[in-house]
């Protein structure tokens, strides 16, 4: 079936524009996470949602930053008045449930690169 | 606050050597371990946890709790294994968000 997908693959901004990055997870994986990979960096965690509630956004670096999934299924993370820090990778993952006892697969997407001149 | 270290950046070896990546972590509970694998031009996907006891592919780990450390290791190395690998750790939340360490690029040469 379709893993995770995201898009666009490719951004570049100039600094201080808004951009937004979409991520479709697999269907029916109740579980989203966000990360951050930065040149030469392994990823760091962003933001992570259960459904279309956003349980733990402790990653996030600023208030420049933010993301949602309204509907439980796609989500968005959009990024105000980019910054030169914030070329990265950006890495969206999703599982299947969350099992509250402990850590399901998650399967990652493809990344968006941002390029922020 | 949990930390994944990978002490080496890089890693060459030849096909059929053995090899070993190593891992060590900071947690103060009982953490879940995990490597993940980029190959050239995929996305990072799971390797092996330590929960599963499994070998993947060739490679086993075993969790050391005394020495905190979560080493992938593979008795013959292969040139198709040439990839980035990363170490990760789930610990403190229930829906398992990870803490990642910086890689390893693995180059088998033949």
């Amino acid at each position: 079936g379709a893993g995770v997908s995201q898009s666009p693959r490719y951004k570049v901004a100039k600094r201080g524009q808004d951009v937004a990055l979409r991520c479709d997870p697999i269907s029916g994986h109740v579980s989203l996470f966000w990360y951050q990979q930065a040149l030469g960096q392994g990823p760091e965690f962003l933001t992570y949602f259960q459904n279309e509630a956003q349980l733990d956004k402790s990653g996030l670096p600023s208030d420049r930053f933010f993301a949602e999934r309204p509907e439980g299924s796609v989500s968005t993370l959009k990024i105000q008045r980019t910054q030169q820090e914030d070329s990265a990778v950006y890495l969206c993952a999703s599982s299947h449930r969350n099992t509250g006892g402990g850590a399901d697969t998650q399967y990652f997407g493809p990344g968006t690169r941002l390029t922020v001149l | 606050a949990q930390r994944v270290t990978q002490p080496e950046k890089l890693l060459s070896v030849f096909k059929g050597a053995p090899v070993e990546l190593k891992c060590n972590y900071s947690y103060s509970g009982s953490p879940e371990l995990f490597w993940y694998v980029q190959y050239s031009r995929q996305r990072l996907q799971l390797l092996l946890r330590h929960i599963s006891r499994e070998s993947i592919k060739g490679f086993t780990a075993d969790l050391n709790k005394g020495e905190t450390s979560f080493h992938l290791k593979k008795p013959f190395a292969q040139e198709e294994d040439s990839a980035m690998y990363y170490c990760a750790l789930s610990g403190g939340t229930s829906y398992g968000k990870l803490t990642f360490g910086q890689g390893t690029i693995l180059t088998v040469h033949p």
